[in-house]
């Protein structure tokens, strides 16, 4: 079945500082892809998605690009704020007409003054 | 739009005793989602209906869950009797066809 695996959390930076966090997944077909941000006390909110091969999502200087080659949605920022402290899923919808994601298991991110 | 309604946003409840979370979707979203949220077990699809009908409930852990959709503007998670084990966050989600998932603020349910 479908599965998305991310890095293991938390992940500590400094403001500032660039960042990545990792997303692979297992698919058959094309999925759709995403990032959803958790902002402490809150539900999940759509972060950025990409539907196809090479696809690039972007948004609030976050960006993740599709690449079937590597089965990979990795998400990146080149200057994280405090503010992006929060935890992060990466989730999947497969291509089979089916409107259930998957999600990862999420990573936790704190950013440092 | 308001986005997904839940309410309560916090339930303290004792063990034994019933707990109904209620959760009122985006207008015109036909899927409609309840997730358990913990530490241990992350986040877990417990049930989703579309257009009001149950389809997949094979994520309820057990039969003291239960959950109904009357119409296409509200929906229930009811457990009964409640246990400790049953502490988590829960959160509803809704969806229009293809789009992305909407989720709700959560319930903080704990059970003493």
């Amino acid at each position: 079945g479908d599965s998305v695996t991310q890095m293991e959390g938390p992940v500590t930076l400094s403001e500032e500082a660039f960042l990545t966090i990792n997303c692979t997944y297992t698919a058959t077909g094309y999925p759709s892809l995403f990032w959803y941000v958790q902002y402490p006390g809150e539900g999940l909110q759509l972060l950025l998605k990409a539907t196809k091969a090479d696809d690039k999502g972007s948004n609030k200087g976050f960006e993740a690009t599709y690449r079937k080659e590597t089965t990979s949605f990795h998400l990146e920022k080149g200057s994280v704020q405090v503010s992006d402290s929060a935890v992060y899923f990466c989730a999947l919808r497969g291509a089979g007409g089916s409107y259930i994601p998957t999600f990862g298991r999420g990573t936790s991110l704190i950013v440092h003054p | 739009d308001a986005g997904v309604i839940q309410s309560p946003r916090h339930e303290v409840t004792e063990m034994g005793q019933e707990v109904t979370l209620r959760c009122k979707p985006i207008s015109g979203h036909d899927y409609l989602f309840w997730y358990r949220q913990t530490m241990m077990r992350g986040l877990e699809l417990l049930i989703y209906f579309n257009n009001n009908v149950p389809i997949d409930d094979s994520g309820m852990p057990e039969d003291r869950f239960s959950a109904k959709m009357p119409n296409a503007s509200f929906s229930t998670l009811k457990i009964q009797p409640s246990e400790p084990r049953d502490s988590a966050v829960y959160f509803c989600a809704s969806t229009l066809s293809g789009g992305p998932q909407f989720f709700g603020p959560g319930t903080r349910l704990t059970v003493l």
